[in-house]
């Protein structure tokens, strides 16, 4: 059973950093492309991050970039997200989950909280 | 930026037919994903590649696209069918995931 558990969130200060962590396990995770995909509290999904099986592609949304990194380590079964100078509106509940390369993203973990108030 | 446009809101009774439809500049040329969440819960893929169904998905979802307007259509909808969805595409001109504006979907 494909099973990605995510950590790290937590109540943060505006211009504070957090770092969200995701273990994965029941899959053959370096055969995966990863990503991490957020949702404000009563708002849609929104893509954040992706990266590629062996982390040689990286892509970020537009909000995060220059902001935010993503990394993994396949040795470790493990993502992760590096998020810096953070702002109220990256408030919102943060899900890891798995895709073949650019398709459809196939499972997803019950997410961690990220809020970001002074 | 790539755009995909969904109704707020698709009312319906049980045992008719859903249709929520994702509209996206000539998104027929792109493969569209529809995600399912209930609240409190993590989405969950039900149509992938425009039509194609995950294992344990029921045939009653099914999906298609064409021009500028794609479809995931609920037959015989049930109670339990009640949720956001959201489509989705990879837009290779950005590099980018692109989620619909997403669809409450209501059971009367």
């Amino acid at each position: 059973e494909v099973q990605l558990v995510e950590s790290g969130g937590g109540l943060v200060k505006p211009g504070g950093s957090l770092r969200l962590s995701c273990a994965a396990s029941g899959f053959t995770f370096s055969s995966y492309s990863m990503n991490w995909v957020r949702q404000a509290p009563g708002k849609g999904l929104e893509w954040v991050s992706s990266i590629s099986s062996s982390s040689s592609y990286i892509y970020y949304a537009d909000s995060v970039k220059g902001r935010f990194t993503i990394s993994r380590d396949n040795a470790k079964n493990s993502l992760y997200l590096q998020m810096n100078s953070l702002r109220a509106e990256d408030t919102a509940v943060y899900y890891c989950a798995s895709s073949t390369g650019t398709s459809e993203i196939g499972d997803w973990g019950q997410g961690t909280l990220v809020t970001v108030s002074s | 930026s790539y755009v995909l446009t969904q109704p707020p809101s698709v009312s319906v009774a049980p045992g008719q037919t859903a249709r929520i439809t994702c509209g996206g500049n000539n998104i027929g040329s792109k493969s569209v994903h529809w995600y399912q969440q209930k609240p409190g819960q993590a989405p969950v893929l039900v149509v992938y590649d425009d039509s194609d169904r995950p294992s344990g998905i029921p045939e009653r979802f099914s999906g298609s696209n064409s021009g500028n307007t794609a479809t995931l259509t609920i037959s015989r909808v049930e109670a339990g069918d009640e949720a956001d969805y959201y489509c989705q595409v990879w837009d290779s001109s950005s590099d980018h995931y692109v989620f619909g504006t997403g669809t409450k979907v209501t059971v009367l």
